[in-house]
């Protein structure tokens, strides 16, 4: 069973730009988020989404988006790229997305996001 | 607000020693799930153990155990017999229920353990 695929690896813009990560969750599973890994910060959640519904955000400004499409791929997207953003970004996805709140979450290996 | 520290920033231990790292985390809710994961160099993050905060019973499971103390706050994870292969950042992390989401977690710092041949 393949796991969780985050695309592309490796990432490199320049401020003022937009950036699209793509991620597509294990098979059968409908709730994805994404979260933001730097140095300083740590791992911070930036959202969820179930059933193509945002249902849970962070603390990240509204420059930062996603989306969830029918097949439960996720796409986060991140416009007017500053060098903060610069971090990996992981994204989770889990079963259902319901019922007791301790299901565990299946992350991919992240995009690393360089902004120059 | 909920609130995940390790305050131990690294580790180093020898090949088939124990080791234990420390979690203590804060949280207003009676409600809430304790999670440990690993994240070796590739990147992603594995789901270790998790325990619920009805449930203080500590458990083994193969070389991984944990210590669970509500009235400390602190939720501990204890590799024994270490090996090279160990060696990763160990993350604790909170989630707050039922109010709360398992997908929303709250994270510590990460603990880096470095298992010496």
């Amino acid at each position: 069973k393949a796991g969780v695929t985050q695309t592309p690896r490796y990432l490199i813009k320049t401020r003022g730009q937009q950036v699209t990560l793509s991620c597509s969750p294990i098979s059968g599973h409908r709730s994805v988020s994404w979260y933001q890994q730097t140095p300083g910060q740590g791992l911070q959640f930036l959202f969820e989404y179930f059933s193509e519904t945002q249902r849970n955000k962070g603390n990240f400004p509204g420059r930062f988006s996603g989306r969830q499409f029918s097949n439960s791929r996720s796409e986060m997207n991140v416009s007017t790229l500053e060098l903060g953003d610069s971090a990996l970004y992981l994204c989770a996805s889990s079963k259902t997305g319901q019922g007791p709140t301790n299901e565990k979450l299946f992350f991919g290996s992240g995009t690393q996001l360089s902004v120059l | 607000a909920q609130k995940v520290t390790q305050a131990q920033t690294e580790i180093s231990v020898v090949e088939k020693e124990d080791v234990t790292l420390d979690c203590v985390y804060e949280t207003r809710d009676t409600t809430y799930y304790l999670f440990w994961y690993k994240q070796p160099p590739s990147g992603e993050l594995v789901f270790l153990i998790r325990r619920n905060s009805f449930d203080e019973q500590n458990e083994i499971s193969g070389r991984y155990s944990w210590n669970f103390q509500k009235s400390t706050s602190s939720f501990n994870f204890t590799i024994t017999a270490s090996q090279v292969v160990d060696s990763a950042v160990y993350f604790c992390a909170l989630s707050e229920g039922p109010s709360g989401s398992a997908r929303q977690l709250t994270f510590g710092s990460g603990t880096q353990l470095t298992v010496l041949p």
